[in-house]
Order: C-alpha cells, then sequence, then structure tokens
C-alpha cells in the first residue's frame, strides 16, 4: 500500500495569506490527524477526523481549521498567517478497529515558512 | 490530562555501545505506548508499541517494556549502528482521547563511528 502523501512539501508565503494543506491516507485508514512541529513546541495535535467528522481539536486558534472528504482525504487551512505559524505540519492516518487504536502512520510532512 | 517526560538529548554514542531513552508518562484511561523515530528532513515512522501493561514492543533490534507500576516505557537497544542517529519521540494516545497521540520532546540520538 501508498503511505500517507502530504501535498505541497514547501511552502513560503507572507503574513497575512491564507494556506491550504493536502493530505492523502493509506488506502481503507478513515482517520487523519494533523500536528505542528516546532523547533520550541516540539509536536503539538492539531485536530482529528473520522468520517468527515472532527472528533478531537487541539489548544490551536480559530485561524486553523480542517476538513476530510468522503473519500478520507484532508485538507488544513491557516488563515492571516503569523510569523510564528511556520512549522512542519505533519499529517497520520490510522485504521480505527474494535474499540480501540491502533498506530498512526505519519506523512513526509508540508515545511511552511511565513515572511 | 495526558502528558509524556522523556530525557533530554543530545544523547552520544560509540558505536556497538548499548542505547537507553528514559520516558515516563501521566494518562488517563488505557492508554497505548509508542516510539516513534525522525530522521533528517522526513516524518515520524513508528519504531514500535505496546498496548497493554507488561507488552513489550520491539523492531529493529530496539525494546520497550510497558510498566504500567512505574509509568515508564523505556526504550533500549544493545548495540547501536551509525544509521540510529535520529530523533526518538516517546508518545501515547489513550481511549479518551480521540486520534490523539501525546509526543514527548524527543531525545536526539548521535552515534559516532
Amino acid at each position: 500500500k501508498a503511505g500517507v502523501t502530504q501535498t505541497p512539501r514547501y511552502l513560503i508565503k507572507t503574513r497575512g495569506q491564507q494556506v491550504t494543506l493536502s493530505c492523502s491516507p493509506i488506502s481503507g485508514h478513515r482517520s487523519v490527524s494533523w500536528y505542528q512541529q516546532t523547533p520550541g513546541q516540539g509536536l503539538q495535535f492539531l485536530f482529528e477526523y473520522f468520517s468527515e467528522t472532527q472528533r478531537n481539536k487541539g489548544n490551536f486558534p480559530g485561524r486553523f481549521s480542517g476538513r476530510q472528504f468522503s473519500n478520507s482525504r484532508s485538507e488544513m487551512n491557516v488563515s492571516t498567517l503569523e510569523l510564528g505559524d511556520s512549522a512542519l505540519y505533519l499529517c497520520a492516518s490510522s485504521d480505527i478497529t474494535g474499540g480501540g487504536y491502533n498506530e498512526q502512520f505519519f506523512g513526509p510532512g508540508t515545511r511552511l515558512t511565513v515572511l | 490530562g495526558n502528558s509524556v517526560t522523556q530525557m533530554e538529548g543530545p544523547v552520544t554514542l560509540s558505536e556497538e555501545a548499548f542505547l537507553t531513552i528514559n520516558c515516563t508518562y501521566t494518562a488517563t484511561g488505557y492508554p497505548s505506548l509508542f516510539w516513534y523515530v525522525q530522521y533528517p528532513g522526513e516524518g515520524l515512522q513508528l519504531l514500535l508499541k505496546a498496548t497493554k501493561a507488561d507488552d513489550k514492543g520491539s523492531n529493529k533490534g530496539f525494546e520497550a517494556t510497558y510498566r504500567k507500576e512505574t509509568t515508564s516505557f523505556h526504550l533500549e537497544k544493545g548495540s547501536v549502528q551509525v544509521s540510529d542517529s535520529a530523533v526518538y519521540f516517546c508518545a501515547l494516545t489513550s481511549t479518551d482521547s480521540w486520534g490523539k497521540l501525546q509526543f514527548g520532546a524527543g531525545t536526539q540520538v548521535v552515534v559516532t563511528p
């Protein structure tokens, strides 16, 4: 099976702009989670989607939003970009079986630089 | 809430040395525990996992045992190689936190020839 793919791999934006990142999960995986990775804050959870519904959300401002499509592909959007939004954005997918969680598989990430 | 604490790095070792990275956690619900590895410029790769107390996860010579009594999940490898140089993350997810992995700060490991 193909792994998790994320596009684009690199982005450069300026303050005030908005950006959309895309994630395609492993075939058959219905849960998609997003994380922000920065040197100062480490890996922080943004949100999780399952069957087009957001089930969990981290402590990020409303400028960060996401959605999931019927084919489980997911997008996240950041509006009114700030310098501090520069980070590696990681997407992960999971195959939920039974009542619990299997491990999450990560994509290569999108490196966002805000100037 | 859930939290993960792991030893700070960088950890510098010579090839064939023994590696231990300490990880302790606090969690509500019933956590599953993971070790992920990140090589430069890449995403995270799952190294091993354990889903219940006393489970031992193992992969590529790495091992970790889920110790509920000490709330720990220490990573060990008996003989490291230069190719093991990377950043290692301890993480947990629990039944009351949908789709959220709680990560430790990461430990950079540098193995020299």
